[in-house]
């Protein structure tokens, strides 16, 4: 069975500051892993996957993931936050096809301080 | 472009009412979702389907039933609605394919009183 945990469920960055979302995840299997971005009162959209491949991934918006199995982790990264990236951040892992569908984390909320 | 239209974003019922919340996909993919959202828990799924007519049980399926009579339309049931069903429902659809990519609509916020 798939897991994802995400460390702090509120993250707090100053505008222009690195910011850092924590995944961990466990797999039975090779995993497939996502980032998804929630502004409020919308739907989930993609930020960014790891599917194979090269384990540093660019998604929308200057985000980006590297995957490293040996520390189980697939941490979100963008060096200088922006006010429109205040929102709820999921990331989620797929490792049983894709009809399954995704196992989520429980969410980390981002807030953007001025 | 990709999209997944969720019949209704506001609902507000009784308890004990019957619900149906409608999820409609353009993009012919074989695969559709049903999640739960709550602050603090994330997204738990309720019920997927991977083919017309054909339905499975997520993890938290208890008050809930599904129908898929036609590939594009997935719907949700909640058959006498619960204070502790009030939620965000949130429909997603992908394709038939390992990538498991899911492209998801804008949610449906249900209020039980």
């Amino acid at each position: 069975a798939q897991s994802v945990t995400q460390l702090g469920s509120h993250v707090s960055v100053s505008e222009g500051a690195l910011v850092l979302l924590r995944c961990n995840y466990s797999s039975s299997v090779p995993p497939y892993l996502f980032w998804y971005v929630q502004y409020p009162n919308q739907g989930l959209q993609l930020l960014l996957k790891y599917t194979t491949g090269a384990t540093l991934v660019k998604g929308i918006n200057g985000f980006e993931a590297e995957f490293k199995k040996s520390e189980t982790s697939f941490h979100l990264t963008k060096p200088s936050a922006h006010m429109s990236d205040a929102a709820e951040y999921f990331c989620a892992v797929s490792g049983r096809g894709g009809a399954d569908g995704l196992t989520f984390g429980k969410g980390t909320h981002l807030i953007i301080q001025p | 472009d990709v999209k997944v239209t969720q019949s209704s974003r506001y609902l507000v019922k009784r308890t004990g009412e019957k619900v149906f919340l409608e999820c409609v996909q353009d993009m012919d993919h074989e695969n559709m979702f049903w999640y739960r959202q709550d602050p603090g828990l994330g997204l738990r799924l309720i019920y997927f389907s991977y083919d017309v007519k054909m339905k499975e049980k997520g993890d938290i399926p208890e008050g809930y039933s599904v129908s898929r009579e036609k590939k594009e339309r997935f719907s949700l049931i909640l058959e006498s609605a619960s204070t502790n069903q009030t939620s965000m429902y949130l429909c997603a659809s992908s394709l038939g394919s390992y990538t498991g990519e899911l492209f998801f609509g804008e949610g449906s916020r249900l209020t039980v009183l």
